[in-house]
């Protein structure tokens, strides 16, 4: 089945610490996205890429770094910079064709422990 | 003044009522328009899509797009529990852009 896999669904952090969430997609989209989501709150973006090695800022990317060396891969690494990461991180893919919807994983919940 | 707002919520309807979401967007070159549900704990899904002005009907749901309002709902008609969620509106002139959403209950 096609779909977006993010890994782990729950992650926790120490103070000093940077972590990775993972995403895969294998629905041949050509961008992906990574959103954070506070508790009643919408999503607001953090960085999207439209092409392997290419990626861009989005409105809240400090504290957060991207790579994108595999068209199926888009890892995001919350650094230790990143001082309030709790929330629910989302990654989303979508074609590049003009005004297409956006699908998403089933995201990872980071804590800080 | 925010890009995509919603009515704030939260809604509750009793079930087998229609249950009515509102959405306002600020970008008049706006072309592509979504709808998404979010469970609980949950990532959001896409359940519809409007692109032109008028109505989409997709079994219970009913999309309504105003491109001179700057306006898109969603209709759900004879809602059901499983239809309690949050209700997100998401907009794309060139990326796109969500709402905070709108809670949803449905009472039995």
């Amino acid at each position: 089945d096609g779909g977006i896999t993010q890994s782990p669904k729950y992650l926790f952090r120490k103070e000093g610490q940077n972590v990775t969430l993972s995403c895969e997609q294998n629905l041949n989209h050509d961008a992906m996205y990574w959103y954070r989501q506070d508790p009643g709150q919408g999503l607001r973006l953090i960085y999207y890429s439209q092409i392997v090695n290419d990626f861009q800022k989005g409105d809240i990317a400090e504290g957060y770094s991207v790579s994108r060396e595999k068209k199926e891969s888009f890892p995001l690494t919350v650094t230790s910079a990143q001082k309030n990461p709790t929330a629910f991180y989302l990654c989303a893919s979508s074609t590049l064709a003009a005004n297409g919807p956006q699908h998403f994983g089933d995201g990872t919940r980071l804590s800080i422990l | 003044q925010k890009e995509v707002e919603q009515n704030s919520g939260p809604l509750s309807v009793p079930e087998g009522a229609i249950a009515s979401l509102n959405c306002t967007y600020s970008d008049r070159v706006s072309q592509s328009f979504f709808w998404y549900r979010q469970y609980s704990g949950k990532s959001p899904e896409l359940i519809m899509s409007i692109y032109s002005n008028g109505d989409k009907e997709d079994g219970r749901f009913t999309a309504q797009l105003n491109k001179a309002s700057q306006y898109v709902s969603l209709l759900i008609r004879d809602s059901q529990p499983s239809d309690s969620a949050t209700y997100l509106c998401a907009v794309n002139p060139d990326d796109m852009r969500f709402g905070a959403g709108t809670r949803l209950t449905v009472k039995p």
